[in-house]
């Protein structure tokens, strides 16, 4: 079975520049997760999916960040503009349904912003 | 406001013998606990958790005891192997939240 996939690896900006990460999520599964972690710090979730809606984005910097999963699958996270405090690794996750089912996660993008 | 406590950055411990990892939380809503294992480069993988109505749970060598009053889990990995190697990261959540709460995440070292 194959897992969560992440591209890019890593990415390198500048502040003020806008970036976008994708993540296409273990076949099945119908929530999709997005954390960032920052260096010393453990993951926080950005935004829960299930399906293609919006299940909680409390923790989502509207104001810069965007996210959208399309048809319910695939997933894209936009940083717009980025600031130097969003450097930090962009994990995606999956799981099978929503509650305490197991969450999968990708290798992630690290991102630094210059 | 740090909802789930990992209070040692390190712990380094002989291979062999046992690796203690500690958690604190403070929200008693948290009805859900788990724990992940990192590697360099890698995402989080998920290791072992247990439920509120348990005080214990066992899988092979990792063993996950959860202290309700005081709102303590630990983590215990006999024998340890140089694979164990990673940083562990417990992680919280309640039943209508269902959104995991990570801690800060413990780096294990295992010394031959």
């Amino acid at each position: 079975e194959a897992g969560v996939a992440q591209s890019p690896r890593y990415k390198i900006i500048e502040k003020r520049q806008s970036v976008a990460f994708w993540c296409n999520p273990i076949s099945g599964h119908a929530t999709l997760y997005w954390y960032q972690q920052i260096l010393g710090q453990g993951p926080k979730l950005l935004i829960q999916f299930q399906n293609n809606g919006v299940v909680d984005d409390s923790q989502l910097p509207k104001d810069r960040f965007s996210a959208e999963r399309l048809k319910g699958v695939d997933s894209t996270l936009k940083i717009q503009p980025a600031k130097l405090e969003d450097s930090a690794v962009y994990l995606c996750a999956s799981s099978f349904r929503q509650g305490v089912d197991t969450q999968y996660f990708g290798p992630g993008t690290r991102l630094t912003v210059l | 406001d740090q909802q789930v406590k990992q209070n040692s950055p390190s712990l380094s411990v002989q291979e062999g013998r046992i690796s203690i990892l500690n958690c604190d939380y403070t929200n008693s809503m948290f009805d859900y606990f788990l724990w992940y294992k990192k590697y360099p480069a890698e995402g989080p993988t998920f290791l072992i958790s247990i439920s509120s109505i348990k005080d214990k749970n066992e899988d092979g060598r990792f063993t996950v005891f959860l202290n309700k009053s005081a709102k303590h889990l630990s983590l215990h990995i006999v024998p340890s192997q140089p694979g164990d190697s990673a940083v562990y990261f417990c992680a919280a959540s309640g039943t209508g939240a269902q959104k995991l709460v990570f801690g800060q995440g413990t780096r294990l070292t295992i010394n031959p």
